[in-house]
Parts: C-alpha cells; structure tokens; sequence
C-alpha cells in the first residue's frame, strides 16, 4: 500500500490569491493523479502528473490556472492561482501503486 | 465520454445488509473500485475488482459484477453505524492512462 501526506489539510484564503498544495507519497510512483471535489459533488480529475514530463490536463483545467510540479517520484505539488469563490473544494492527490489507487486526506480550500 | 452512475441514497438497519449498485458505460474497464468517503475525511480504498472476475468476497464485503450489463455493486453484510458514509463506485479503462471515472457517490445511512 500506499501512505499519502497533503499539507496544508486545510485553508482559508482570500479572492485572487494563490495556494500551493503539497502532496508525499512515501514509495516511489511514477504516476500521480490531482483530483478535485466540489461541496457535495464526486471527484473530478484535474491532471496527471508524471515525474520527467509535463502535467496533462483534462478538459476544463488549463496549466495557467493549476499549475503543477513533479520534482521527483514521490512529491509533487498543486497550485491553485488566482482563486475566486468557485475554487472552494478539497484538493486530493492519488497515486497508482501496482495497479491500485490511492489517495491521500484531501486539503480542504475555503474562498472568501 | 464514460460515465459512472450510482443511486445517491441508501437507508438501512443496524444488522441488515447494505447494498449499493453502480452502472458504468466503458466496455473497455480493466479495474472497477469501491471507495469509503467519511464525513470530513479523504477516501479509503475498500475493495476492487478485476473486469475478468465475477464476484470477489472480503469479510463482510462481497463485490458482484455483470459485465455483460456493465452494473457492478457491493453488498455490506451486518451493517453497523460505523458503516454510515459515502460510497464511491471508480473504474478505470484500458486507455485512460490510469485516472479513475467516479459515481456521484452513494450516501449510506445506517440506523440503530
């Protein structure tokens, strides 16, 4: 298995400002998942993150909006730039770990 | 696109047996997945399923998938209150590059 870290767990930010997202998986993974889940919503997946390339985006989410680092197999990061009330959600990284997802404890983001 | 669709609610007695159905579109899934979501809490891996398998059991959870009608579900024997959360139903494709497709998740309310 899997043990996953996300700092912060949670944060209240201010409109137009931007949050960054750490996520350390403690075994070495190539591919790392951002999803994110509105109130209430089921989760939706914002990018993949693979260590070496760029991160592929999903329809709906651009980089310039949610960039994303991936430094090494087991750490990566998710920014959330320029943020309005509609960024409100938790943030949850997941890892492909032979054959089987896992997630960590989400950040849970609150815009004001 | 591939869709993932579950009932959103489901309202049991302490001691019954739960069970919570899913339906997916892709023919091409390869993993199905059941996930745990507590109040508050990030998703907990329950069970999952191969495409090739038919039933799999594990304690009190007994997963059943209908290829043929592409339904899936997982069935909570002796359900008690700490069973109360929300249920996610994934699957995950051949050619997805490993991001999962989730439900809408179905909230399980367990009664004393």
């Amino acid at each position: 298995s899997a043990v996953i870290s996300q700092k912060p767990s949670r944060d209240i930010c201010q409109r137009g400002t931007s949050l960054t997202i750490q996520c350390q998986v403690d075994s070495q993974v190539t591919m790392m998942f951002w999803y994110r889940q509105q109130p209430g919503q089921s989760l939706t997946l914002i990018a993949t993150a693979n260590q070496g390339s760029e991160a592929t985006y999903e329809s709906g989410f651009v980089i310039d909006k949610f960039p994303i680092s991936r430094p090494n197999l087991t750490f990566s990061t998710l920014t959330v730039s320029n943020m309005s009330p509609e960024d409100s959600s938790i943030y949850l990284c997941s890892v492909e770990l032979e054959g089987w997802q896992y997630f960590g404890p989400g950040t849970r983001l609150t815009v004001t | 696109g591939e869709d993932v669709e579950q009932s959103l609610f489901l309202s049991v007695r302490e001691g019954d047996s739960s069970v919570i159905n899913c339906t997916y579109t892709d023919s091409s899934s390869t993993y199905l997945y059941w996930y745990k979501q507590e109040p508050g809490a990030g998703l907990q891996l329950l069970t999952y399923i191969f495409s090739n398998m038919d039933m799999k059991q594990d304690q009190r959870l007994t997963v059943l998938l209908n290829k043929k009608d592409k339904h899936l579900s997982l069935r909570i024997a002796d359900t008690q209150t700490g069973d109360s959360a929300i249920y996610f139903c994934a699957e995950s494709g051949h050619n997805q590059g490993g991001k999962l497709i989730f439900g809408q998740g179905t909230e399980l309310s367990v009664k004393p």
